[in-house]
Order: C-alpha cells, then structure tokens, then sequence
C-alpha cells in the first residue's frame, strides 16, 4: 500500500527565514512524487512535481529515494507562501494521487 | 476556459436525505476523481474515472455512488446522508495515463449533514 507522511501540522517561520516542509512515502516502486499548494480561497494546485526539476516561486525539492522523502525548500520564506501545501504520490494507473495529511505554512514578520 | 467546476459550493443536509454533487470539466480530460478533505487527514479519493465508460473505488467509497456521465461530467452521489459524510469534497481531471500527469481541481463544496 502507498502511504505519504507529513509530519508536521503547522510550520511556522518568519519572513526571509529559510522553509522545509517535510515529507516522507511509502511505495514498493517507481513513484511520482507532487506537491500542491491551496492558497486561502483557491483551489487546490500543482506547485511542482519531482519528474520536472524545476524551481517554482523559489520552491524545490528533491526526491531522496534512500531515504524515500520529497522535502520541499525554499531558502527565503516570503508573506505570499502562507498557504496549506500537501505532498502527494502517483504510484499507478490513471495518475490516482495519494495525498499526505498537509502542513500548513505560515510565514510572519 | 472554466476548468473544473462544481454544484452546488454549500450545502446543508439532514440524516438520511440523498443529493448528487456535479462537476464538470472543460479541458477534455480523460480521467476524473472525487476527493473529500478532512481536517487533519488531507485529501483521500472516494472514486476516480480512468475514461469515459470506467469508475473504480478509491480509498473511502463506502456510502457514495459515482457516475461518469460522459467525458466531461462525474456526478457522486449520497444515497443516504450521515454525519461521517460532513466534509468539503473535491473534484479534479487530469489527461490521465501517465502517473505524473498534473490533476486540476475543482473549487470543492462544503457539505453538512446533521
């Protein structure tokens, strides 16, 4: 069974500080790993995805398939990353997402 | 484009009362999902439609009804409502396919039974 562990409720950091939000799976194979952000009155949305490697709004993260975590970083947390973000696994057919129980971030000054 | 959309945003039921969630999706997506969200326990998918003709279980089906009605709609459907059932559901569609294709979602209906 897949699982995505998302320890931490609530992380909260001040503006500028650096941000990990951490994430950790379970998966017998190849997994696609995601993360989604939900900004206060929006929709839930894709913020990045480990198959790309790309860096969005500052964010990355590295899939560590030793230590199977997908922890998501940015080095200087801004007021605008306040948002619930949620790490997710795609381990089989028709891109079914399982979904960590969501940290949220709130960013101070 | 409106992406995926979703009726009704609120909605208030009684013990028992049935009513059918309706999202749509106008990106011509092969696949939908149904997802409910629970403080504390995230997102978990109650059924997914791979394409248009196929639903399957997810997670947490148990008390819910699905129907793809086409390519572009996916309808849920509570039979018979019970308070477990209080929650804020969510639709999404993606290409599906392959497992890294991005699911876009809808902006969810809060639901209450009491």
């Amino acid at each position: 069974a897949q699982r995505v562990t998302q320890p931490e409720k609530l992380l909260s950091v001040f503006k500028g500080a650096p941000v990990e939000l951490k994430c950790n799976y379970s998966y017998s194979g190849s997994p696609e790993l995601f993360w989604y952000v939900q900004y206060s009155r929006q929709r839930l949305q894709l913020l990045l995805r480990h198959i790309s490697r790309e860096s969005i709004k500052g964010f990355t993260a590295d899939l560590n398939k030793g230590e199977t975590s997908f922890h998501l970083k940015k080095p200087f947390a801004q007021e605008e990353d306040s948002a619930m973000y949620y790490c997710a696994l795609s381990g089989g057919t028709a891109s079914k997402l399982t979904f960590g129980t969501g940290t949220r971030l709130q960013v101070t000054l | 484009n409106a992406g995926v959309t979703q009726t009704p945003k609120f909605q208030v039921l009684k013990t028992g009362q049935s009513m059918t969630l309706q999202c749509a999706q106008d990106m011509n997506h092969n696949s939908m999902y149904w997802y409910r969200q629970d403080p504390g326990m995230g997102l978990r998918l109650i059924y997914y439609s791979a394409s248009e003709g196929t639903t399957d279980k997810g997670e947490v089906p148990n008390g819910y009804n699905v129907s793809r009605l086409n390519k572009r709609e996916f309808s849920l459907r509570l039979e018979s409502a019970a308070p477990s059932q209080t929650s804020v559901y969510f639709c999404a569609s993606s290409d599906g396919g392959a497992s890294y294709n991005e699911q876009f979602f809808g902006p969810g209906t809060r639901l209450t039974v009491l």
